[in-house]
């Protein structure tokens, strides 16, 4: 069974710019959430997606925003690139929605803002 | 407003003995927590977890305690082997929870 992949591995963008990143989830998985993890911050929740409705959203600015689709992917979306945008960004999806059961991860994208 | 803590940024520990990882919370509503292992250059990888109903659960050579009137729980690696060199997040929700609250991570360096 296909793990979560996440494209792409590495992005460079600029300041100002604006960014799509992209999760296809485990098949069979229907709940997808994003993370953002930076040095010293652990894993910052950013947002969960269940039956392409956003269920929940953590503390970050509208800058961020997603959606999903009708075959559980997931696409993630930051405009106006800041320099403290720069950070790993995982995806994880899980059976069900909610998080009392293991999330599954994918290897990230790296964000870096120049 | 940090939920969930791991206070030691590192620990190095020599093959073949005991890692000991801690973490503490301080939402007494959390009622599932997990220990997740990441590689650089790759994503958290699921490893253990645990019941609020529970205060130990082991997996082969891993074992998480939760100590609830403490607000406190820890993994224990028996023995512990070079491969286990990695990044180890604790990790937290509540009944009906909407996401999932990690700490900050425990970098743990296996030595032969």
């Amino acid at each position: 069974k296909a793990g979560v992949t996440q494209t792409p591995r590495y992005l460079i963008k600029t300041r100002g710019q604006q960014v799509t990143l992209s999760c296809s989830p485990i098949s069979g998985h229907r709940s997808v959430s994003w993370y953002q993890q930076t040095p010293g911050q652990g894993l910052q929740f950013l947002f969960e997606y269940f039956s392409e409705t956003q269920r929940n959203k953590g503390n970050f600015p509208g800058r961020f925003s997603g959606r999903q689709f009708s075959n559980s992917r997931s696409e993630m979306n930051v405009s106006t690139l800041e320099l403290g945008d720069s950070a790993l960004y995982l995806c994880a999806s899980s059976l069900e929605r909610g998080f009392n059961s293991p999330l599954h991860f994918g290897n990230g994208t790296r964000l870096t803002v120049t | 407003d940090q939920q969930v803590k791991q206070n030691s940024p590192s620990l190095s520990v020599q093959e073949g003995r005991i890692s000991i990882l801690n973490c503490d919370y301080t939402n007494s509503m959390f009622d599932y927590f997990l220990w997740y292992k990441k590689y650089p250059a790759e994503g958290p990888t699921f490893l253990i977890s645990i019941s609020s109903i529970k205060d130990k659960n082991e997996d082969g050579r891993f074992t998480v305690f939760l100590n609830k009137s403490a607000k406190h729980l820890s993994l224990h690696i028996v023995p512990s082997q070079p491969g286990d060199s990695a990044v180890y997040f604790c990790a937290a929700s509540a009944l009906g929870a909407q996401k999932l609250v990690f700490g900050q991570g425990t970098r743990l360096t296996i030595n032969p």
